[in-house]
């Protein structure tokens, strides 16, 4: 088993800041996944990266998979209170721990 | 297309007791997984099936079977409930097929199990 650990578990910022949440391993991942999921509810895909040094945007959120495939980052410009949630990154057979992001109005 | 369903939202048991968590999909995916999720734990694999007639055990099977009969159902059976196994029950599947969106997984919406 591939084993993620994502950093921080826990992050509290104001609206309107920016954060990043962090995705490392010392395994090198020939794909990787972030997912969100809201209270109750369960994981939905986000994005997947496949290349060394990809990024891909998706609105405010950007996600980077490293050069050499071993770590992923997600950064969150302008956070607003819809981005609450918990954040999972993923690969082929392993899941991390999340970080929980909170977002105060 | 409803994708990833299951059934029921919410149950307690009492200890001993057994039940079954009911997974339907729709997208024709070949592999299904089901987790549990404690708090501040992330996601625990408890199975997966590969197809239908196929399981095999994840990272946590203790107290639990399952069976994959067809493509779209893939239901989770505890036998003799124990507190150990409150908790969020999660069902997912993927297309394990070529291609970059092969690991991606669908889930359901969850089953909050509580066992006293």
């Amino acid at each position: 088993t591939q084993l993620l650990e994502q950093s921080p578990q826990f992050l509290s910022i104001q609206e309107g800041e920016n954060l990043t949440v962090y995705c490392n391993s010392s395994s090198v991942f020939s794909s990787l996944q972030w997912y969100r999921q809201e209270p109750g509810e369960g994981p939905v895909l986000l994005v997947t990266v496949v290349t060394g040094g990809e990024v891909k945007k998706l609105k405010r959120l950007t996600f980077q998979f490293g050069d050499a495939r071993k770590d992923s980052s997600l950064h969150i410009t302008a956070a607003q209170t819809g981005d609450t949630g918990l954040y999972l990154c993923a690969g082929p057979s392993s899941f991390g721990a999340g970080t929980t992001v909170t977002v105060r109005a | 297309n409803a994708g990833v369903t299951q059934t029921p939202k919410f149950r307690i048991l009492k200890i001993g007791q057994s039940m079954t968590l009911q997974c339907t999909q729709d997208m024709n995916h070949n592999y299904m997984y089901w987790y549990r999720q404690d708090p501040g734990m992330g996601l625990k694999l408890i199975y997966y099936s590969v197809g239908a007639g196929i399981t095999d055990k994840g990272e946590v099977p203790n107290g639990y079977n399952v069976s994959r009969s067809t493509t779209e159902d893939f239901p989770l059976r505890l036998e003799l409930a124990a507190p150990s196994q409150t908790s969020v029950y999660f069902c997912a599947s993927s297309y394990m097929g070529q291609g970059r969106f092969r690991y991606e997984q669908y889930f359901g919406p969850g089953t909050r199990l509580t066992v006293t």
